[in-house]
């Protein structure tokens, strides 16, 4: 199983330019994330989705969007990029409701700077 | 107010020494998760432990201990004969609900930087 793999590893944009960032997972699980890790402020979630065509928002979610088409895959896609959004983006994965205890598969990151 | 705090920025230890890394919670769930999460200098988050809220036993995984404490919310990580590879950022964070309710939203706090020293 190649896991959470997230695309690309790094990415430079122009303020105003968009851009999806890609996330897939080869484990059947049933709910996704995405998180945004900034200089001494941790994880912070973005949205999440629950299963295929169920998304909602977490905690930071402006400027972002995404959808969930597949149980696969988790596109997040930012409409117009802006330098406060320039950060390093986790995506997650991890079993749902059938399985009690369970953690978090993160993905590599993507390393997302805007000019 | 803050879901998880993690009062120590940055931390020195001694190799071979054990060394205990804060956390605190803040929720009015009764049942919740906690997790510890390494994140090395190569940036990847690696889950070491998990206490959830009803376990009545403290966790254990190899050389990591979770010291959960309910009544003081408390949920301090324990490494024990520090190694040079132990040199990361650790990451507390918690998911609120029943477990099979699922782990998608977990709250991280900002995290302690541990330095081993040779």
């Amino acid at each position: 199983n190649a896991g959470v793999t997230q695309t690309p590893k790094f990415q430079v944009l122009k303020t105003g330019q968009s851009m999806t960032l890609q996330c897939a997972q080869d484990m059947n699980h049933e709910y996704m994330s995405w998180y945004r890790q900034d200089p001494g402020m941790g994880l912070r979630l973005i949205h999440y989705s629950v299963g295929a065509g169920i998304t909602d928002q977490g905690e930071v979610p402006n400027g972002y969007n995404v959808s969930r088409s597949t149980t696969e895959d988790f596109p997040l896609r930012l409409l117009s990029a802006a330098p406060s959004q320039t950060s390093v983006y986790f995506c997650a994965s991890s079993y749902g409701l059938a399985v009690s205890y369970n953690e978090q598969f993160f993905g590599p990151g993507t390393r997302l700077t805007v000019l | 107010a803050q879901k998880i705090t993690q009062t120590q920025p940055g931390m020195f230890v001694q190799e071979k020494e054990a060394v205990t890394l804060d956390c605190t919670y803040d929720t009015s769930d009764q049942s919740y998760g906690l997790f510890w999460y390494k994140q090395p200098s190569s940036g990847e988050m690696i889950f070491l432990i998990y206490q959830g809220s009803y376990d009545e036993q403290n966790a254990t995984e190899g050389r990591y201990s979770l010291n959960f404490q309910k009544a003081r919310k408390s949920a301090n990580l324990v490494i024990s004969a520090s190694q040079l590879g132990d040199s990361a950022m650790y990451f507390c964070a918690m998911r609120e609900g029943a477990a099979n309710f699922g782990n998608e939203k977990l709250t991280f706090g900002t995290g302690t930087r541990l330095t081993i020293i040779p």
